[in-house]
C-alpha cells in the first residue's frame, strides 16, 4: 500500500484533458508544497514534469499543470497526445524528512 | 551534462548484502542531495533515502535498519548498501539528484537508467 493514493488508471481521447488525483494527509500534501509529478515511459526511468505543486521544469510542455487543495494534489494534462500514454507518479515531502510516492496511474490515450 | 549510472551485481542471495554504486559524470558531486529510489517489477516507486555530499543522510523508516548510504567525492560515486535482503527487495534501483544547492528541494530532476537487482538463491 502506497503512502499517497492515486487512481490505478485513467483514459482520455486525443485532444481532450484528463486529471489525475493524488491524496495524502496533513503530514505531507496537506502541510507542504513539495509536491512533484513524474512521467514514466515503459522501460525508462521517471521524468520530472511538475515540482513544487505547479512548476514545470524547462522543456516540459505547458500542457502539463499541477494544483493542490487540502490533502489532494492533481495533475492535469490538456490536449492529450498519443505520446502522453505512460505511468504517472506523484510524490511529496512528509514530515520527519522523508519522501513518499503514490502508487502510480496508468494513462491510456484512446 | 550531468549523467548518473548505477552499477552492481544483478543477483544477490537472500540474507546477503546488496551493494550498488552510482557514478556521477559531467558535473559536480560536491553539491546537491543524492537519493536512491527503487521500483519492484510492475510496481510503484519507493524512496530509500538520500545522502548529501558531506555525508548527511535520511532514510525511509521502513528500511532504515538495513540501509547505509555514502558518498566518495574523489571517485564521484554514491554507494548504497542494503543488508539482509529478501525476495521483497527485488527491484530496479535508481539513483537520482535533488537539484537544491543549499536546502533539500525534495524532488528529483535527474535520474539514472536504473539497475535490476534480483534476490534469489
Amino acid at each position: 500500500q502506497s503512502a499517497l493514493t492515486q487512481p490505478a488508471s485513467v483514459s482520455g481521447s486525443p485532444g481532450h484533458s484528463i486529471t489525475i488525483s493524488c491524496t495524502g494527509t496533513i503530514s505531507d500534501i496537506g502541510d507542504y508544497n513539495y509536491v512533484s509529478w513524474y512521467q514514466q515511459l515503459p522501460g525508462k526511468p521517471p521524468k520530472l514534469i511538475i515540482y513544487d505543486v505547479n512548476n514545470r521544469p524547462s522543456g516540459v510542455s505547458n500542457r502539463f499543470s499541477g494544483t493542490k487543495s487540502g490533502n489532494t494534489a492533481s495533475l492535469t494534462i490538456s490536449g492529450l497526445q498519443p505520446e502522453d500514454e505512460a505511468d504517472y507518479y506523484c510524490s511529496c515531502y512528509r514530515r520527519t524528512s522523508i519522501v513518499v510516492f503514490g502508487g502510480g496511474t496508468k494513462l491510456t490515450v484512446l | 551534462q550531468v549523467q548518473l549510472q548505477e552499477s552492481g551485481p544483478g543477483l544477490v542471495k537472500p540474507s546477503e548484502t546488496l551493494s550498488l554504486t552510482c557514478s556521477v559524470s559531467g558535473g559536480s558531486i560536491t553539491s546537491n542531495y543524492w537519493s536512491w529510489i527503487r521500483q519492484p517489477p510492475g510496481k510503484g516507486l519507493e524512496w530509500i533515502g538520500h545522502v548529501s555530499y558531506s555525508g548527511t543522510t535520511n532514510y525511509n523508516p521502513s528500511l532504515k535498519s538495513r540501509v547505509t548510504m555514502s558518498v566518495d567525492t574523489s571517485k564521484r560515486q554514491l554507494s548504497l548498501k542494503l543488508s539482509y535482503v529478501t525476495a521483497a527487495d527485488t527491484a530496479v534501483y535508481y539513483c537520482a539528484r535533488d537539484p537544491s544547492k543549499v536546502v533539500v528541494d525534495w524532488y528529483f530532476d535527474l535520474w539514472g537508467r536504473g539497475t535490476l537487482v534480483t534476490v534469489s538463491s
